[in-house]
């Protein structure tokens, strides 16, 4: 099973800064990798998929980069919505589909 | 619009029985590959089960492997999660989640469903 760590647990930024997560894998999964954006007591919303390709209808302040084990994810200058909780996963070998633990990010 | 609401969610026993369901619309259902993935509470995701788009390929999660069944009816747009002896550990929000592109197994999860919650305890 493929494990994936994301760093940091949580990270403190304000509006308009940028943010960088990270999310690293116990082995390559090539580009096999996508990240989501969950706010409290909602349901999951898909950012970015295969490392580097905007969802439909997300913002291009988002974006996502890395292969085989290491990928980040960018935002490059907050806003209001995008604090919130952001999980990678992984596609590539599979079953199971797994998770990072999520990088919780808060207003400072 | 891409549209999945569960149902069946609720309180049980452990050791007891729930089916979830999930109605879909807004799309070609039969032409999209499914997923089960839930959330415990104050938790992250766990991916649960997986089911093709003609219901030939299904793969389970280890924790929940003999325990649980997926199935869907194309002809009723609608994707169930049979659960069978349920542990308190299987306590957790169910989300119904579609993939981004049809006649693919890419494992894109790209339109979840609101999730119903299921307690299991006695």
């Amino acid at each position: 099973e493929i494990v994936l760590t994301q760093s940091p647990a949580t990270l403190s930024l304000s509006p308009g800064e940028r943010a960088t997560l990270s999310c690293r894998a116990s082995q390559s999964v090539s580009s096999f990798l996508a990240w989501y954006q969950q706010k409290p007591g909602q349901a999951p919303r898909l950012l970015i998929y295969d490392a580097t390709n905007r969802a439909t209808g997300i913002p291009a302040r988002f974006s996502g980069s890395g292969s085989g084990t290491d990928f980040t994810l960018t935002i490059s200058s907050l806003e209001p919505e995008d604090f919130a909780v952001y999980y990678c996963q992984q596609r590539s070998i599979w079953p199971p589909i797994t998770f990072g633990q999520g990088t919780r990010l808060e207003i400072k | 619009e891409v549209h999945l609401v569960e149902s069946g969610g609720g309180l049980v026993q452990p050791g007891g029985s729930l089916r979830l369901s999930c109605a879909a619309s807004g799309f070609i259902f039969s032409n999209y590959d499914m997923n089960w993935v839930r959330q415990a509470p104050g938790k992250g995701l766990e991916w649960v089960s997986y089911i093709s788009s003609a219901s030939t390929i299904i793969h389970y999660a280890d924790s929940v492997k003999g325990r649980f069944t997926i199935s869907r009816d194309n002809a009723e747009n609608s994707l169930f999660l049979q659960m069978d002896s349920l542990r308190a550990e299987d306590t957790a929000v169910y989300f119904c989640v579609r993939v981004v592109t049809p006649h693919s197994h890419d494992i894109n999860l790209g339109y979840w469903g609101q999730g119903t919650l299921v307690t299991v305890s006695s």
